[in-house]
This record gives structure tokens, sequence and C-alpha cells, in this order.
């Protein structure tokens, strides 16, 4: 069953922790992506991958960090520099830069509260 | 100003009705449109994939892209209970140096009411 998904379902973290939110996907994707989603605000990105070891900012990259070691796997830490992480976090995937088609695949999302 | 605009909502109609969801978009090179459905606390699933102008049919679905106006539209005809979500647009254009991101519209939330 080919897909993505997101670990853990809810995730509560004190003040000053650091977090991290799981991301795994088994469509053979070159690209994945980590969004927040707010209410009333949409998507944001916070970073995006397009091969292995290689990662960029979006948008939003203050205060997350990522990683790209595996193909399969975009972990994606919440450090206690971000000052509002309270939100659902959507992971997603797509082909990739050399077959274009746009088309992005979320995960189910992890929804992490600051307590 | 917004790479692209929607009408957040909600939307509530009742069941059997047409639904139009629209987006509009300033950025004449995109050519990739999507429409993404989300229901409450799930991640957003692909619902229609248009490339450049024109219309696509799947079901009771029909996706509409205008370029020359910079709008695009979503139906949904007979709709159902089960069609109640938030719609978001999304779009993309041809890439060249950076990655395949996608812009997203900030969603419509529709009700469909038995």
């Amino acid at each position: 069953d080919g897909g993505i998904t997101q670990s853990p379902k809810y995730l509560f973290r004190k003040e000053g922790q650091n977090v991290t939110l799981s991301c795994e996907q088994n469509l053979n994707h070159d690209a994945m992506y980590w969004y927040r989603q707010d209410p009333g605000q949409g998507l944001r990105l916070i970073y995006y991958s397009q091969i292995v070891n290689d990662f960029q900012k979006g948008d939003i990259a203050e205060g997350y960090s990522v990683s790209r070691e595996k193909k399969e796997s975009f972990p994606l830490t919440v450090t206690s520099a971000q000052k509002n992480p309270t939100a659902f976090y959507l992971c997603a995937s797509s082909m990739g830069q050399t077959r274009v088609s746009g088309r992005q695949f979320f995960g189910p999302g992890t929804r992490l509260t600051v307590l | 100003q917004k790479e692209v605009e929607q009408d957040p909502g909600p939307l509530s109609v009742p069941e059997g009705a047409i639904v139009s969801l629209n987006c509009t978009y300033s950025n004449s090179a995109f050519q990739y449109f999507m429409w993404y459905r989300q229901y409450s606390r799930k991640g957003p699933e692909l619902l229609m994939y248009t490339y450049s102008s024109g219309n696509k049919e799947d079901g009771r679905f029909t996706a509409q892209v205008d370029k020359s106006s910079k709008y695009i539209s979503l139906f949904i005809r007979d709709s159902q209970p089960s069609d109640s979500a938030t719609y978001l647009c999304a779009m993309s254009s041809r890439l060249q140096t950076g990655a395949n991101n996608l812009f997203f519209g900030t969603g419509t939330r529709l009700t469909v009411i038995p």
C-alpha cells in the first residue's frame, strides 16, 4: 500500500523542548515538503527537499530544522526557537523536478500543541 | 497581494445543490492547477488536476481553468453531505531551478446540509 505516513498523530511539547515529527513515504518520490497549517491562513511552506542530502528553506523556516538522509524519510524538528509552534503539520511528496507535474501528495498530519 | 486568492466561506448548501468554488491568481506563469479536499483533522487529498486551460470532468466534479482571466473553478454536482470539507486550490509554474512548489489558496469550508 503506497503512501505517506506521519507520526505521531498528536504531539504535546513543553516550553523549551525540541520535538521531532516523522514523515515516511514509499511512493519513490524524489521531493518532500513540510507545511504548517493554521486556521484561516492556508498552508505555509517550512522546508523542502528535492534530493537526498539536500534541502532548502521555505517561507517560514525560522525555528525549524530538517534532514534528508534517506529518500523515504524527511523528519522535521521543531526547536525551542519557534515562538508559536502550536499548529497542524503536514508532510507531502512529489515526483520531483525531473518529472514535473505539480502534484503533491499529503500525509495525514501531526497536530502539535505546546503546553 | 497574495499569489492566490480564495474566498474562505463558510459556504452552506442543501443536499443536491450545485456548488461552485473559485480561486483567482496573479502569476501568469502558473500552468498546473489542482483542487484538494481536506476533511477535518486530516491531510489534504488531491481531487482534481488540470494542466493549462480547459475543463476536466471526473464524476460529479468539474474543474475549469481560464488562464486569460486568471481564474479557476471547481463545480460539484448533486452535492452530498460527504462532500462537506474544506476545498483548497493550488497551482504551480513550470520549474526553473527551484523546487516544485505549490501556491495554495486559504481554502473554502463547505457544508452540505441533508
